[in-house]
């Protein structure tokens, strides 16, 4: 069936080192992706998203990878901060309006 | 701070309870949601309202049951809800339905049912 999931469960690094979240999608048709970030306590906020018709988007400390060729989806955070530990889930909105939510991947940053 | 309200934070009733859940939105969004996450599990999706009208049910049992007065408000009506209901409530919302358009969450109902 359609899935959007996670390489890895828990991802731990030093502040001030690069993060990589990856995430495995298997809906060929989805053209429209986003990535949320959970803090305890709190819903899901976005963070940035890509259409199918780019493979990089860039924001603030954020990139976001596409690779339509293996349905393979990244999230790139530059210079980890505390601030920046939550759970992070990546999401996949195909034209069923219907919203994906990958497992979700815990980041967690060491001083 | 979020931009989608919800009410309350915390919420426990008894399985016989009636209550509500209400959410809120001032973005002009047109399209609104409920999704229901267990712990340490990602939020599913329960009903997509769309223009004010029930586009998406998931298979929701009928003890849940959604309300759309207005394009700003939502609500999820409980009756008779059981223990393994208990679980955290998010309310979204996005510009329309049809995809490439953001949906942005609440903090969130934490319901526990006794």
């Amino acid at each position: 069936g359609e899935s959007v999931g996670l390489h890895l469960p828990t991802l731990s690094v030093q502040e001030g080192d690069n993060s990589i979240i990856n995430c495995a999608y298997s809906n060929s048709a989805s053209d429209y992706f986003i990535w949320y970030k959970q803090e305890s306590g709190k819903g899901p906020q976005f963070i940035i998203d890509i259409r199918s018709n780019m493979d990089k988007r860039q924001g603030q400390r954020v990139t976001v990878l596409l690779n339509k060729t293996v349905k393979h989806l990244s999230l790139q955070i530059a210079a980890t901060q505390p601030g920046d530990s939550a759970v992070y889930f990546c999401a996949e909105l195909p034209y069923t309006d219907k919203l994906i939510f990958g497992t979700g991947t815990r980041l967690q940053v060491f001083p | 701070d979020t931009e989608v309200t919800q009410t309350p934070k915390h919420l426990v009733m008894g399985m016989t309870n009636k209550k509500s859940l209400k959410c809120e939105q001032h973005m002009g969004h047109r399209a609104m949601y409920w999704y229901k996450q267990k712990a340490k599990k990602p939020p599913e999706l329960m009903f997509v309202y769309s223009y004010e009208k029930l586009s998406i049910n998931e298979s929701v049992p009928s003890r849940f049951s959604p309300e759309c007065p207005n394009s700003s408000l939502l609500n999820l009506h409980l009756h008779a809800l059981q223990p393994e209901d208990s679980a955290l409530y998010l309310c979204a919302s996005s510009q329309a339905t049809g995809g490439n358009s953001p949906l942005h969450f609440g903090n969130g109902t934490r319901l526990t049912v006794t």
